[in-house]
């Protein structure tokens, strides 16, 4: 089945530094990829949708100057959570699909910011 | 607006007993919608989704239009099935909307 790798699997960074999280479909094109936020045992919050080739969609309340997200190949999004804060300490999650198909999730990245 | 409402938060059955994990929905058009799981330790998958209408692991889901729910049942569940179950709905733009999930858990 198509699979989905996300680099790192997890990070610490001090904060106000920022970091990269890298999302690759590595056996389909993934003509979507989205981008999620869960919160210990709560459910997927959708931050952004990101189509390869143009701008990301970003979901209400999702600062896309913090998450910028990008989304060169049909096969590679990066997630970079600029100037990190305690607070952006969370599981981030993608997940890749084609047009109109099911999503392939990764296996998450978690962030801790000290 | 689409929103998807999983009304328990946790589901705790002995094993052999009948599943039903409640998933009602919200959306104006036709839906396309899915239920994923996620084991311990392992990441989110797609478990099935209503245009299938497939058997997967035992278990089945069937759209109910007029009740706008897509229940999840498994006729004896198995304590290999204990897991977060997250309802899903995409509408016409494919954007996702995810239940908040139903920690499933089957005794012994």
């Amino acid at each position: 089945g198509a699979v989905v790798s996300q680099h790192p699997s997890w990070v610490i960074c001090k904060s106000g530094t920022s970091v990269k999280i890298e999302c690759r479909s590595l056996d389909f094109q993934a003509t979507t990829m989205f981008w999620y936020r869960q919160f210990p045992k709560q459910s997927l919050m959708l931050m952004a949708t990101s189509n390869e080739g143009s701008k990301a969609t970003y979901e209400q309340g999702v600062e896309k100057d913090k998450f910028l997200i990008n989304h060169a190949s049909l096969t590679l999004s990066t997630l970079t959570v600029t100037s990190a804060h305690p607070e952006d300490s969370s599981f981030y999650i993608c997940s890749a699909s084609g047009v109109g198909e099911t999503q392939y999730f990764g296996p998450g990245t978690r962030l801790l910011v000290l | 607006a689409q929103r998807v409402t999983q009304p328990e938060k946790l589901l705790s059955v002995f094993k052999g007993a009948p599943v039903e994990l409640k998933c009602n929905y919200s959306y104006s058009g036709s839906p396309e919608l899915f239920w994923y799981v996620q084991y311990s330790r392992q990441r989110l998958q797609l478990l099935l989704r209503h245009i299938s209408r497939e058997s997967i692991k035992g278990f089945t889901a069937d759209l109910n239009k007029g009740e706008t729910s897509f229940h999840l049942k498994k006729p004896f569940a198995q304590e290999e099935d204990s897991a977060m179950y997250y309802c899903a709905l995409q509408g016409g733009s494919y954007i996702p909307t995810f239940g908040r999930g139903t920690s499933l858990i089957v005794h012994p």
